[in-house]
């Protein structure tokens, strides 16, 4: 069954460096790939979407990469600010069925001043 | 717009208790889902409606009903409330069609629900 996998729980950096995450799948070849944040007690937010011919895109301070060899998808925020401080989650289209999507279990990022 | 508003935020329900999680979105969207999430788990499918009158399991459907009788409203109903199924539950709603560019789905606030 597919499955997808975000690197780690939990993420600290200090303000102003770039955070990476990380968000790996397997079996399965999504057509693209979304990014959300969720702040405590609120539901995810969509952030960027990334499609399976692009390999960055960017948005703001924001930019992912999708590669479709490694089955990986690399979240950067860059010049990180404690506001950035927040579960951030990926997702694929969940098959063939459109509107269903399949989360990972989300890294929480905490950006210290 | 109000966007996808659920309610209650907070219920707290007794073994074998059923209720209704309700869910309404006012942006003329055609599919509609539950999540449910749990920690360490993620979100975690359990139901989603492509239109009114059209609904299908998810990942985790056991214990849950639904039903789209209109576009704007997707209620959850638990029929006897066991204490697995104490989560926080997330509704969400999309544009409908095929096409990438409508994918991005829109999120409730969610109702932490607890069954003793």
């Amino acid at each position: 069954s597919q499955k997808i996998e975000q690197n780690s729980e939990a993420l600290n950096i200090q303000e102003g460096k770039t955070a990476t995450l990380t968000c790996n799948y397997t079996n399965y070849s999504p057509a693209y790939l979304q990014w959300y944040r969720q702040d405590p007690g609120r539901g995810p937010v969509f952030l960027l979407l990334i499609r399976e011919n692009e390999k960055e895109k960017r948005k703001e301070r924001l930019k992912v990469t999708f590669d479709t060899t490694l089955k990986q998808s690399l979240f950067h925020i860059t010049a990180s600010q404690p506001a950035d401080s927040a579960t951030y989650l990926c997702a694929l289209p969940g098959g063939t069925s459109y509107g269903k999507l399949t989360f990972g279990q989300g890294t929480i990022l905490t950006v210290h001043p | 717009n109000a966007g996808v508003t659920q309610t209650p935020k907070f219920q707290v329900l007794k073994t074998g208790q059923s209720m209704t999680l309700q869910c309404a979105q006012d942006m003329n969207h055609e599919y509609m889902s539950w999540y449910r999430q749990d920690p360490g788990m993620g979100l975690r499918l359990i139901h989603y409606s492509v239109g009114a009158g059209i609904t299908d399991q998810g990942e985790v459907p056991n214990g849950y009903n639904v039903s789209r009788s209109t576009t704007e409203d997707f209620p959850l109903r638990l029929l006897s409330a066991a204490p697995s199924q104490t989560s926080v539950y997330f509704c969400a709603s999309r544009v409908g069609g095929a096409s990438t560019s409508t994918d991005t789905q829109y999120f409730g606030p969610g109702t932490r629900l607890t069954v003793l």
